[in-house]
């Protein structure tokens, strides 16, 4: 059973305050590996999605870095804003040859307060 | 156009009921997701279907039949349903196989009584 684990579970920051969470995953069978955002009430929204080690992505103030020898991506927030406000979630993708398949870590739930 | 969309909204069944869940994308993606997300749990994935096949089941059971009448549309039937299938769920596509970005739907809540 393949294993997707994030930390933390939540995070409660001031607006201004930089933070950053992990997500760990088999270094076996890697083809890929998403970053997705998801508000309260609204669909999941793709950040990233990083094959290489090494990698590193950035979109705004989010960036993102991909160990995957290791097994493991941090995602950073530079400057939070209340509008960064949502449940963050990472997905190991091991593709089958024909289908990609997506095993999503539990997510870290990210409060900004003004 | 870069939606996925899902009807109903929220579903409320009883355990003998028929229902349909559906799921509709015009972005000209070829491979279309059903997750099932429960409470403070990730999305599952429960089928893939590329090119209108149907690619992976993970052993859902037979009491939820998917169906992708073509490339655009994809349904998820229930029928006999249990309270413990009660959850969120969530239909996702993307362009193909490969390293690509899932572009998911807001879901249909689903409850069964």
């Amino acid at each position: 059973i393949l294993n997707v684990e994030q930390s933390p579970q939540s995070l409660h920051v001031q607006e201004g305050d930089s933070t950053n969470f992990t997500c760990s995953f088999p270094s076996s069978n890697f083809y890929a590996l998403h970053w997705y955002r998801w508000e309260t009430a609204k669909s999941p929204e793709a950040l990233f999605v990083m094959t290489l080690n090494g990698d590193e992505k950035k979109k705004g103030r989010i960036s993102a870095t991909l160990n995957t020898k290791e097994g493991y991506s941090y995602l950073y927030i530079k400057g939070s804003q209340p509008e960064d406000s949502a449940t963050y979630l990472c997905a190991f993708d091991s593709y089958g040859g024909a289908t990609n398949k997506l095993i999503f870590g539990t997510g870290t739930l990210l409060a900004v307060q003004p | 156009d870069t939606e996925v969309t899902q009807t109903p909204k929220h579903l409320v069944m009883g355990m003998t009921n028929k229902k349909s869940l559906k799921c509709e994308q015009h972005m000209g993606h070829r491979a279309m997701y059903w997750y099932k997300q429960k409470a403070k749990k990730p999305p599952e994935l429960m089928f893939v279907y590329s090119y209108e096949k149907l690619s992976i089941n993970e052993s859902v059971p037979s009491r939820f039949s998917p169906e992708c009448p073509n490339s655009s549309l994809l349904n998820l039937h229930l029928h006999a349903l249990q309270p413990e299938d009660s959850a969120l769920y969530l239909c996702a596509s993307t362009l193909t196989s490969g390293a690509n970005e899932q572009f998911f739907g807001p879901g249909t809540r689903l409850t069964v009584l």
